[in-house]
């Protein structure tokens, strides 16, 4: 049981190349979120997939898309990277609303992160 | 947004309990309080969630007072294990029925001394 897991661990993207992010989770969790954390700081909702089939804006969604591919794979994806998009991203899941984990419905499992650098 | 606001930074003795303190006075009234730890180059990790009253666990307490603007973790006789980056954010319904979004603040950072 891996839980959740990221690919690549690291990248480094010129200005205006594109990628995707890659993360799947075991836990059999219908739903999944795409964050990013810069230096010193909190981390910031991206996107969000509530289930399969699904997928919502979360706080800062511009420059990226995702794809939820199906139960287990939500993807990230930098079409034009940019130096702003420089950071940590992290993968994660959770059972959804009404169907809670042993901590509590609020209770969302990370993944190691992967860490973007933009030149 | 339902962002949180925390100490920055905190020192403590191994042994000793930590009460790490956290302000949310956007919480709405569905919202509920959640506490993360975050070790360096790893993702954060789950620690308890409540929504008023006191909750406890087999790690922590975590106090939340009437109103709801305010919260605290506290964290029993603390080793240097313990040493991390602490986050309090606002678990908010996404959908009607699914997803549980967490909106973070910047952390406090815990520092455990023998």
């Amino acid at each position: 049981n891996a839980g959740v897991t990221q690919t690549p661990k690291f990248q480094v993207l010129k200005t205006g190349q594109s990628m995707t992010l890659q993360c799947a989770q075991d836990m059999n969790h219908n739903s999944m979120y795409w964050y990013r954390q810069d230096p010193g700081m909190g981390l910031r909702l991206i996107y969000y997939s509530a289930s399969e089939g699904t997928t919502d804006k979360g706080e800062v969604p511009n420059g990226y898309n995702v794809s939820r591919l199906n139960k287990r794979e939500f993807s990230l994806r930098l079409e034009s990277a940019a130096p702003s998009q420089t950071s940590v991203y992290f993968c994660a899941s959770s059972e959804a609303w009404g169907l809670t984990g042993t901590g509590g419905a609020y209770e969302q499992y990370f993944g190691p992160g992967t860490r973007l650098t933009v030149t | 947004l339902a962002k949180t606001t925390q100490p920055i930074s905190m020192d403590s003795y191994e042994g000793q309990e930590v009460n790490i303190t956290c302000s949310h006075n956007n919480i709405a009234t569905n919202d509920y309080i959640t506490w993360y730890q975050q070790f360096p180059s790893q993702g954060p990790r789950f620690i308890i969630q409540g929504y008023k009253t006191k909750v406890t666990n087999e790690v922590a307490s975590l106090f939340i007072p009437a109103d709801r603007k305010s919260s605290t973790l506290s964290l029993p006789r603390v080793s240097l294990s313990d040493t991390a980056v602490y986050y309090c954010p606002v678990g908010r319904r996404g959908r009607e029925t699914g997803a549980n979004n967490l909106f973070f603040g910047t952390g406090t950072r815990l520092t455990v001394i023998p």
